[in-house]
């Protein structure tokens, strides 16, 4: 089935500093993937739908230059925290769908651990 | 814009015991539903999704779901739980494009006393 892989599965940075994730399509091509956001003991919260080759389409209330996305590949999209803080420090799941145009459910990356410090 | 309800936030049964989970959705066009499972210190998993056809869809573990559309529906329903099913359930609904967003419910936890 399709696989999508999620590097750091954990991250301690230190306040001021940025901090990118990686999300990849292993066996499919994705040409659009989704972040998410999850809060200790919450829902999934959609933050932005990357789009390869275009700019990334963000939610209401996620700032886009602190939540950087690049979407360079068709396997490929990463999420850049800048200059992050302890606020930041949270659980970021990204997800693709094949594209091919069978009718899969979206697959989800084993998330990243963010801890600001 | 679509949303989704899922009104049992915290849910505690004894094991063997029928298992019945709500969601509703808001949305007025074609819908794709599914029911993704997370457990303690885990990802996301898929339990079941429809698309089109038969309402009554089977998951994985023994997990079924039907979509009502006419009450906007699409309850997870399992026959006899067990100790192991203890985890946070989600649904979740996107608007049937291939490229369109999934948006999720704010989940159910599921409890099961040995």
């Amino acid at each position: 089935g399709a696989v999508v892989s999620q590097h750091p599965s954990r991250v301690i940075c230190k306040s001021g500093t940025s901090v990118k994730i990686e999300c990849r399509s292993l066996d499919f091509q994705a040409t659009t993937m989704f972040w998410y956001r999850q809060f200790p003991k919450q829902s999934l919260m959609l933050m932005a739908t990357s789009n390869e080759g275009s700019k990334a389409t963000y939610e209401q209330g996620v700032e886009k230059d602190k939540f950087l996305i690049n979407h360079a590949s068709l396997t490929l999209s990463t999420l850049t925290v800048t200059s992050a803080h302890p606020e930041d420090s949270s659980f970021y799941i990204c997800s693709a769908r094949d594209q091919a145009g069978r009718k899969s459910g979206y697959t989800f990356g084993s998330g990243t651990r963010l801890t600001v410090v | 814009a679509q949303s989704v309800s899922q009104h049992n936030h915290h849910v505690i049964l004894s094991e063997a015991a029928s298992l019945e989970l709500g969601c509703n959705y808001s949305y007025g066009g074609t819908v794709n539903l599914f029911w993704y499972v997370q457990y303690p210190g885990q990802h996301l998993q898929l339990l079941l999704k429809y698309f089109s056809g038969d309402p009554l869809v089977k998951g994985i573990k023994g997990f079924e779901a039907e979509f009502i559309k006419s009450k906007f529906s699409f309850n997870l329903r399992k026959p006899s739980v067990q100790w192991s099913d203890t985890a946070e359930y989600f649904c979740a609904v996107n608007a049937g494009s291939s490229a369109s967003k999934i948006i999720f419910g704010s989940g159910t936890r599921l409890s099961i006393r040995p």
